[in-house]
């Protein structure tokens, strides 16, 4: 079974930063895409970062680029995003997702970790 | 960037009834679109991909239709479980996008 497990969120100041993390089991995640969504209080679905099974490329919504950065470490299963420069707006659920092999669609995802940008 | 507008942003509909959402994109998205589905306090989950293949496990009364920029989700006959949020994604260009969500409400 597929398993995805957020953790890093919290209250932060706006300016500053966090890193969050997504343990992983249940499938061999070296040969899977990876990728972050968010979801605002209330709101929709926003893609937020994509990254290719070997880090090669990365990808990023207009949103955030500049101020996160994706990565992964395929020796322990694990996917970061590292965000800096927190305003209002990132606040939200950030969800890691696996990709579907080779397309860029979502066939699993973690529960979320809440993001609270806030003085 | 490529939108996805979806609509209707709310569809009031009974149980039995069928059910037809559209997502227009800005620009052609060829059939890289896939519906999601999210009931309150859960995670995403996939329905359709490349517009009209079924997602594994994905009861055989939701569809999808379309091409290009216009694409349909089609629920033949709504169950209770189907009462939910909807959303569209484009995997054509970067950045990925989704639509802004359609919300089927009893």
């Amino acid at each position: 079974e597929v398993q995805l497990l957020e953790s890093g969120g919290g209250l932060v100041q706006p300016g500053g930063s966090l890193r969050l993390s997504c343990a992983t089991s249940g499938f061999t995640f070296s040969s899977y895409a990876m990728t972050w969504v968010r979801q605002a209080p209330g709101k929709g679905l926003e893609w937020v970062s994509g990254i290719w099974s070997n880090s090669g490329r990365t990808f990023y919504a207009d949103s955030v680029t500049g101020r996160f950065t994706i990565s992964r470490d395929n020796s322990k299963n694990t996917l970061y995003l590292q965000m800096n420069n927190l305003g209002a707006e990132d606040t939200a659920l950030y969800f890691c997702a696996k990709v579907v092999l080779g397309i860029w669609y979502i066939d699993d995802w973690g529960q979320g970790t809440l993001v609270t940008v806030s003085s | 960037e490529i939108v996805l507008t979806q609509s209707p942003a709310t569809l009031s509909l009974s149980p039995g009834e069928r059910a037809t959402l559209s997502c227009r994109a800005s620009q052609s998205v060829s059939s890289q679109l896939a519906w999601y589905q999210q009931k309150p306090g859960q995670a995403p989950r996939l329905l359709i991909y490349d517009a009209s293949n079924k997602a594994t496990g994905i009861p055989a009364r939701f569809s999808g239709s379309g091409s290009g920029t216009d694409f349909t989700l089609t629920i033949s006959s709504l169950e209770a479980e189907d009462f939910a949020v909807y959303y569209c994604q484009q995997r054509s260009n970067w950045p990925l996008t989704f639509g802004q969500g359609t919300r089927v409400e009893i």
